[in-house]
């Protein structure tokens, strides 16, 4: 069974500029999450997508943004891009929304680095 | 609001030592609980959850049980190997919201 997939693998980016990351998630699951994973501040939850619609914001500005597909592959968007910016941006995705608590699975995440 | 503390790292065991890495949360309600393991340069991987208090998760020879009474979620395992090296990370869902909380991680090096 093929495990969640990101691209690309690394994106290096400008200030200002807008980054489009990807995320296919496993196969049967239809709940997509992302996560930042910056040098000195952690893991934190960016988004969850659940059929096709937004469920959850973690405490991220809104030039953050994202979509899920049909297929239940989704994107993260993020414009005008700060140096701060700068991190492993990863995915994880898990089964529906109705069987609760279940765990997440992680792609092995897109580098986005700022320049 | 939901937490996880975790000990601070780096842990530097000798290979075959027992491993303690230990993990508390604070949580309203009935968090689900678990541990991810990241390697160099890779995501995050699943090592084992538990649901619900006084279940234990086991994987890959390491366990953890699900304390209710003292909000705890140590990880063990008995004989480390070189190959344990990584970054561990504790976290917990809780309530509706499906989003991971997780502690600051801990680096395990094991030396051979």
């Amino acid at each position: 069974e093929a495990g969640v997939t990101q691209s690309p693998t690394h994106l290096i980016k400008t200030r200002g500029q807008q980054a489009t990351l990807r995320c296919s998630p496993i196969s049967g699951h239809t709940s997509v999450y992302w996560y930042q994973q910056a040098l000195g501040l952690g893991l934190q939850f960016l988004l969850w997508y659940d059929e096709g619609e937004e469920r959850n914001r973690g405490n991220f500005p809104p030039r953050f943004s994202g979509r899920q597909f049909p297929n239940y592959s989704s994107e993260l968007n993020v414009n005008a891009l700060e140096l701060e910016d700068s991190a492993l941006y990863l995915c994880a995705s898990s089964l529906e929304r109705g069987a609760s608590n279940q765990p997440q699975h992680f792609g092995d995440g897109t580098r986005l680095s700022i320049l | 609001g939901d937490s996880v503390t975790q000990m601070e790292g780096p842990v530097t065991l000798s290979e075959e030592a027992f491993l303690t890495i230990n993990c508390t949360y604070t949580a309203t309600g009935y968090p689900s609980l678990f541990w991810y393991v990241q390697y160099p340069g890779e995501g995050l991987q699943l090592l084992l959850k538990a649901t619900k208090a006084d279940d234990k998760g086991s994987n890959k020879g390491f366990e953890a049980t699900y304390r209710k009474e003292t909000t705890s979620f140590h990880l063990e395992k008995g004989s480390v190997q070189v190959s344990d090296s990584a970054v561990y990370f504790c976290a917990l869902i809780g309530g509706a919201t499906n989003k991971l909380i997780f502690g600051t991680g801990t680096l395990l090096a094991v030396q051979p």
